[in-house]
């Protein structure tokens, strides 16, 4: 089974303050990807990054950042310099194959409140 | 390009009813897959459809069914509506059947309560 852990519920920051959303998963799989989305108070899941289990390097993207490290099986996402606009619930998701299958499973969530 | 668009938005049904949510996906996605968010178990993967058959299923009661068309339009159904069922509902179209390669597009959802 796999497993995909969000601890932070809820993070609170001040505008243009660093925010590291942690992520860590469970899976038997030696092949997975991991994901993670961005929910605003709209409601839509916005995609926001693939990684496969191959490929730990890390990524930046802008004002994002992320540091997969398979030693510890996190995946954690980086916001630098945080905006208001950033204000959503954040998810960090796993596909591993199931019966041949790729089910994706979903953390709980970060809710991310960023004051102006 | 329009994206996913889910119909109705909102709907309040009552226990034991039936319910059908309506998913049309981006021009040219042939994969629908739902979700169901709720606060108490997060959010789940129900079922994705491709060419008009079901290629994934999550673990939820027989309750919740589905189909999808020949113009990949999809639609869930629910039946004998529990309290439990109240949920977001999300649908999410993608090119292919689902391989964690090819990006998954969600719709806004449709906003379900049961009374």
């Amino acid at each position: 089974a796999q497993k995909v852990t969000q601890a932070q519920t809820e993070i609170s920051v001040v505008e243009k303050e660093d925010v590291t959303l942690d992520c860590v998963y469970e899976t038997r799989d030696t092949t997975y990807y991991l994901f993670w989305y961005k929910q605003p108070p709209s409601g839509e899941l916005v995609f926001l990054i693939r990684r496969n289990s191959f490929d730990e390097q890390n990524e930046i993207s802008g004002r994002y950042s992320w540091n997969f490290q398979k030693s510890t099986s996190s995946f954690n996402f980086t916001i630098t310099a945080s905006q208001v606009v950033d204000s959503a619930v954040y998810f960090c998701a796993l596909s591993g194959v199931s019966g041949g299958s790729y089910i994706p499973t979903f953390g709980r969530g970060t809710s991310l409140i960023v004051h102006p | 390009k329009a994206g996913v668009t889910q119909t109705p938005r909102y709907l309040i049904k009552t226990r034991g009813q039936q319910v059908t949510l309506s998913c049309s996906p981006i021009s040219g996605h042939r994969s629908v897959s739902w979700y169901q968010q709720t606060p108490g178990q997060g959010l789940q993967f129900l079922f994705e459809y491709f060419s008009e058959t079901q290629r994934n299923k999550g673990n939820f009661p027989g309750r919740f069914s589905g189909r999808q068309f020949s113009n990949s339009r999809s639609e869930m159904n629910v039946s004998t509506l529990e309290l439990g069922d109240s949920a977001l509902y999300l649908c999410a179209s993608s090119l292919y059947f689902t391989v964690p390669t090819d990006t998954q597009y969600f719709g806004p959802g449709t906003r379900l309560t049961v009374l």
